[in-house]
C-alpha cells in the first residue's frame, strides 16, 4: 500500500463555495501530481510539481490552483466550485522517471 | 502529444484462460512503457514498467511485450482469476510526462 494520502474521500458541496483538497506523501518524493477522471474516462493531468516552490499546468486546463510549500504536501484549491467541476480528483506521487504511486482519490460533486 | 488507444470494448474471459490487453500510441516512442490496475473507486496501482530497447518483461502471471515498430505494447494475464477483474491502463513516458490510457475493463468469468 503506497503512503500517499487524500482527504476527504467524499465531498458534496454547493456552487460558489471553495474548497482544498488536501494530498500528502511520506515517501520523499519531489515529483507529484493532480489527475481529474470521469467514470469510464482517462485520466487527464491538471496541475504537477517537481519540488518545492515548484508547480505547472498540466494537459487540461483547469480553474484549480496548487501550491507546493513542503516536499510531502500538494493541496488544490477551487476557489469558486461549479457543477462543471464534478469528477474524481486523484492524488500521485513518484521518483523521477519511475512509477507513479496514486492516492485513493477525493469524488467531488458540485450541486 | 501522445495518443494512447486501448482496446475500446470490455473484454470478458472464462478463469484459466489468457488475457491479452492491447496499447497502441502514435507519434514518438515513449522512454518507457507502464501498466496499472485500477479498481472502481480507486487509484490506479502500478504493475510492470518495460523500457523502450527491452522486448518483454514478465512478472508471476503478468506479461508485458513492447513493439516500437508497431508502437503497441500487449499486456498478458496468463491463468486469469475473478481476482483479475479490474481496469488495466497503459501509461507512456517521455521525459518528465505521463500519458495514460483510458484503460480496458477486464472480467474473468468464474
Amino acid at each position: 500500500e503506497a503512503d500517499i494520502y487524500q482527504t476527504p474521500r467524499y465531498l458534496v458541496i454547493g456552487t460558489g463555495k471553495k474548497i482544498t483538497l488536501e494530498c500528502s506523501q511520506t515517501m520523499g518524493h519531489d515529483k507529484m501530481y493532480w489527475y481529474q477522471q470521469d467514470p469510464g474516462m482517462e485520466l487527464h493531468l491538471i496541475h504537477y510539481s517537481y519540488g518545492v516552490n515548484s508547480t505547472e499546468k498540466g494537459d487540461l486546463s483547469s480553474e484549480s490552483t496548487v501550491s507546493r510549500i513542503r516536499t510531502e504536501h500538494f493541496p488544490l484549491t477551487l476557489e469558486s466550485a461549479r457543477p462543471s467541476h464534478t469528477s474524481q480528483y486523484l492524488c500521485a506521487s513518484s521518483e523521477w522517471g519511475t512509477e507513479q504511486y496514486f492516492g485513493p482519490g477525493t469524488r467531488l460533486t458540485v450541486t | 502529444s501522445q495518443k494512447i488507444e486501448q482496446n475500446s470494448e470490455a473484454l470478458n474471459i472464462q478463469e484459466g484462460k489468457t488475457a491479452t490487453l492491447t496499447c497502441n500510441y502514435t507519434n514518438y516512442s515513449p522512454a518507457y512503457l507502464q501498466w496499472y490496475r485500477q479498481d472502481p473507486g480507486r487509484g490506479p496501482v502500478f504493475l510492470l514498467l518495460i523500457r523502450e530497447n527491452e522486448k518483454e518483461k514478465r512478472k508471476e502471471r503478468l506479461k508485458v511485450t513492447f513493439d516500437t515498430t508497431l508502437k503497441q505494447s500487449l499486456f498478458h494475464i496468463t491463468a486469469s482469476q475473478p481476482a483479475d477483474s479490474a481496469t488495466y491502463l497503459c501509461a507512456l513516458v517521455t521525459g518528465n510526462q505521463f500519458y495514460f490510457g483510458t484503460g480496458t475493463s477486464l472480467t474473468v468469468i468464474p
